[in-house]
């Protein structure tokens, strides 16, 4: 299985600033995925993540509230930019190992 | 559309008892149905996955079942144990792409 790790675990962030998340994976990966779960919600996709092409969006998200790097094959970070309360959350990322899918620990955000 | 309906929302049942989820899922091209654990404060955790030439697979006390011709996976729970008390997803493949249901938080009373 993948070992998936995520920074910061959580942040308290103000109304109109951005916040980067990393993830890191211990081994390659082809496909990286971010996730966004709202308290007592199921998991809503965000964007698919290659390394060396951009992401790919999902309706109702786009680039420039959430930008991803991708810069290799074990790396990701998602910024949620100019943040809102509406954006309160835990953001997950995910990737797959031997075709089964792994989520890091989630960073819970909370926007003031 | 890309569509996963998960039933019932809630499960509460006696230690000891079978607990059964089900999902349904709209695209008929989706062939790999996973089932997460997620307990509060962790992240999710695949606890049984399933691809659609199979019917059936088992793993201990969980098992589950697709039919693919009415779109329905279940899972099944036997023998239920207060530390199976968590919120279950489901998740049906759209393309290179996990589409999840809406989660069943599962109750055991001891």
């Amino acid at each position: 299985s993948a070992v998936i790790s995520q920074k910061p675990s959580r942040d308290i962030c103000q109304r109109g600033t951005s916040l980067t998340i990393q993830c890191q994976v211990d081994s390659q990966v082809t496909m990286m995925f971010w996730y966004r779960q709202q308290p007592g919600q199921s998991l809503t996709l965000i964007a698919t993540a290659n390394q060396g092409s951009e992401a790919t969006y999902e309706s109702g998200f786009v680039i420039d509230k959430f930008p991803i790097s991708r810069p290799n094959l074990t790396f990701s970070t998602l910024t949620v930019s100019n943040m809102s309360p509406e954006d309160s959350s835990i953001y997950l990322c995910s990737t797959e190992s031997n075709q089964k899918g792994y989520f890091g620990p989630g960073t819970r955000l909370t926007v003031l | 559309g890309e569509n996963v309906e998960q039933h019932p929302s809630t499960l509460s049942v006696q230690e000891g008892d079978s607990a059964v989820i089900k999902c349904t899922y709209s695209d008929s091209a989706s062939n790999y149905f996973p089932w997460y654990k997620q307990e509060l404060g962790k992240r999710p955790q695949l606890i049984i996955d399933i691809r659609s030439n199979v019917g059936e697979k088992k793993d201990q006390r969980i098992a589950v079942t697709l039919n693919k011709t009415a779109k329905h996976f279940s899972l099944h729970i036997t023998e239920t144990q207060p530390e199976d008390s968590a919120v279950y997803f489901c998740a049906a493949s759209y393309g290179q792409k996990l589409v999840f249901g809406t989660g069943t938080r599962l109750l055991v009373s001891p």
